[in-house]
């Protein structure tokens, strides 16, 4: 069973640019969640997708998109990159269906720095 | 709005017992969860309490009031390698969004 990966590990843009990211869900998950956590603070929730559609949203603005393939990978995609884009991005998979315990398996994350 | 508070930093002795609260208000409760973090890493999912009451895993247990809207997340035995943040998050009844705290930094000494 292959966990979660992320790539890139490390990304450096500079303002104005558009930055996409990717996640390969954990096997047999059907749900991807994507996380902002800025230095010192809890991961902030960005969006989550449920069999290829949007399931939530957090409080952060329509740059920010995301898109889920049939095969349950994902992409965070962030246009009009700000200085404030810079953090670590976290993708977390799970299985709705398994219930809402909602253990989440996160990947090691992508480190974004804004210039 | 939807608020959990939990202690920035907690101190503690190697073998030793700590307890790291968290406090949330929000609406559409489902369930508490507790993850840790090292350092560069990825978030580690703990426990889960759906209802009220203590549930242990090993070295950890993790316990609810939901009437209190307060739980806690108790460490025995501390080792060395238990120095991690700590986060509670809440479960929003809505489409099982995790809403997390601030992270409480566990600090351990010899």
């Amino acid at each position: 069973e292959t966990g979660v990966t992320q790539s890139p590990t490390h990304l450096i843009k500079t303002r104005g640019q558009q930055v996409t990211l990717r996640c390969s869900s954990q096997s047999g998950h059907n749900t991807v969640s994507w996380y902002q956590q800025a230095l010192g603070q809890g991961p902030q929730f960005i969006f989550q997708y449920y069999r290829e559609e949007e399931n939530g949203r957090g409080n952060f603005p329509p740059r920010f998109s995301g898109l889920q393939f049939p095969n349950y990978s994902s992409e965070l995609n962030v246009n009009a990159l700000e200085l404030d884009d810079s953090a670590l991005y976290l993708c977390a998979s799970s299985s709705i269906a398994g219930g809402p315990d909602n253990e989440q398996f996160f990947g090691p994350g992508t480190r974004l720095t804004v210039l | 709005g939807q608020s959990l508070e939990q202690p920035s930093e907690v101190t503690a002795v190697e073998g030793a017992i700590v307890q790291i609260n968290c406090t949330y208000q929000t609406s559409g409760f489902y369930g508490l969860s507790w993850y840790q973090q090292h350092d560069g890493g990825a978030p580690t999912f703990l426990s889960y309490n759906a209802l009220d009451g203590l549930e242990e895993t090993g070295r950890f247990s993790s316990f609810l009031s939901r009437s209190d809207s307060y739980g806690y997340l108790l460490l025995q035995e501390l080792q060395m390698k238990d120095s991690a943040s700590y986060f509670c998050a809440v479960t929003s009844r809505s489409n099982y969004q995790l809403i997390w705290g601030a992270g409480t930094k566990l600090i351990i000494k010899p």
